[in-house]
């Protein structure tokens, strides 16, 4: 089944940049998606395919792609972006498949 | 606006069959290119997609459960339900329901999620 790889956890102090990875085998050939899960809440969607922000999300978050890693930035982090984020992709055989999650820590 | 929300029971015993309904607003699944999933998180765990119906009544599942899931949509009602059967402690999870604006699309608006605890 396909896999997508992200790391468990990232720090960075308030203003700073957060980046955060996924990889998995091909992924320049599939869309990624990004969404951003607070305590207790449904799942947001943050960046749709690779690069693209829902309307009126904030500019801070930006996502793009290379050398077979997606990645999602936050830049001028803030409290409120403290978080889980998943990455996604759709893969023919396994259907729908997210990324382990990362927890993004606000220090 | 759109709008999900997920319904069931709360508790369910092992080898029992669970049935979630997903009942939304805002959209209809009748137009084309719409779909819904469901997409369930364990506790502490990442999320994992489940199923998903789309606007032509095709269905897709994930391949490890495919065994156990049915999906199926009732138009008039604005309904999706999935069915999993012999449910195991494993299968305990807050379930949601999400819109696709197309296969192979993003979630962009997501239910609150039900949460199903598998437990004698």
């Amino acid at each position: 089944s396909y896999e997508l790889t992200q790391p468990p956890s990232v720090s960075v102090a308030p203003g700073q940049t957060a980046r955060i990875a996924c990889g998995g085998d091909g992924l320049e050939r599939k869309s990624v998606f990004w969404y951003q899960q607070k305590p207790g809440q449904a799942p947001l969607l943050v960046i749709f395919y690779d690069k693209d922000r829902p309307s009126g999300f904030p500019e801070r978050f930006s996502g793009s792609y290379s050398d077979n890693t997606a990645t999602l930035t936050i830049t001028g982090v803030e409290v409120g972006d403290e978080a889980d984020y998943y990455c996604h992709v759709w893969d023919n055989r396994s259907g729908g498949v997210f990324g382990g999650g990362t927890r993004v820590t606000v220090l | 606006q759109v709008t999900l929300r997920e319904s069931g029971p709360a508790l369910v015993k092992p080898a029992q069959t669970l049935t979630l309904t997903c009942s939304f607003s805002g959209f209809s699944l009748n137009t084309g290119g719409m779909c819904v999933s469901w997409i369930r998180q364990p506790p502490g765990k990442a999320l994992e997609w489940l199923a998903l119906i789309d606007w032509s009544d095709e269905k897709y599942f994930t391949p490890s459960l495919r065994a156990r899931l049915t999906i199926s949509k009732d138009t008039s009602r604005n309904q999706v339900l999935l069915t999993m059967t012999d449910m195991d402690p494993m299968d305990t999870a807050t379930y949601f329901c999400a819109r696709g604006l197309g296969y192979k699309d993003a979630f962009d608006v997501w239910g609150q999620g039900t949460t199903v605890t598998v437990s004698t």
